[in-house]
């Protein structure tokens, strides 16, 4: 039974600051890391992708990934207001020619306060 | 581009009532997936299909069916619907080859069965 764990939150973090989201997953053979941002009542969607261990930036937004931990963060800094919603960790078997689905966590709810 | 289009966005159904939910997408994607997303609760994989013709089950299938009769349309059959099928429905597509296993989601179904 392939697992993703996310602690559930809600997550405060002041306006301005890092926020930092944590991921773990069980299925050792994963290649494939997603973070998806959803708004409450909207559909899910992409914000960062990464496959290789180390750090991936993209403006405020940094993906971790350490496959030995079989762990993946989320870093987001200068945190707004907009920002806050449910932040869902993905994971897949495959990197590019694979067909299966992700495997998603429950959610962490990020609250940024003004 | 309209992306992937899911309709109804809403739906109520009494119990053993059938019903339909309709996903088309217009980027000529191989891959589609239908998830389900119960409250607080990450995303479930239902049914996925690897293009026309070909549909496999995911982790939750049970109470579902599907088909795939072209590349766009990816339609999910409730036969006999239950309580426990009150969720949000979402679809998904990705493009064979494409970058990294992403998937696109559509704005989802909200369903409630009474």
């Amino acid at each position: 039974q392939k697992e993703v764990e996310q602690n559930s939150g809600p997550l405060s973090v002041p306006e301005g600051a890092i926020a930092s989201l944590n991921c773990t997953y069980s299925d050792r053979g994963s290649q494939s890391f997603f973070w998806y941002r959803q708004y409450s009542g909207k559909s899910p969607e992409l914000i960062m992708s990464i496959y290789s261990n180390g750090d991936k930036e993209d403006g405020r937004f940094t993906a971790q990934l350490n496959k030995a931990s079989q762990y993946v963060s989320l870093l987001i800094r200068d945190s707004q207001p907009s920002d806050s919603a449910t932040y869902l960790c993905a994971v897949s078997r495959y990197s590019g020619g694979g067909a299966d689905g992700l495997t998603f966590g429950k959610g962490t709810h990020l609250i940024i306060q003004p | 581009n309209a992306g992937v289009t899911q309709t109804p966005k809403f739906r109520i159904l009494k119990i053993g009532q059938s019903m339909t939910l309709q996903c088309t997408q217009d980027m000529n994607h191989n891959y589609m997936y239908w998830y389900r997303q119960d409250p607080g609760m990450g995303l479930k994989l239902i049914y996925y299909s690897v293009g026309a013709g070909i549909t496999d089950k995911g982790e939750v299938p049970n109470g579902y069916n599907v088909s795939r009769s072209t590349t766009e349309d990816f339609p999910l059959r409730l036969e006999l619907a239950a309580p426990s099928q009150t969720s949000v429905y979402f679809c998904a597509s990705r493009g064979q080859g494409e970058s990294k296993n992403i998937q696109y989601f559509g704005a989802g179904t909200r369903l409630s069965v009474l």
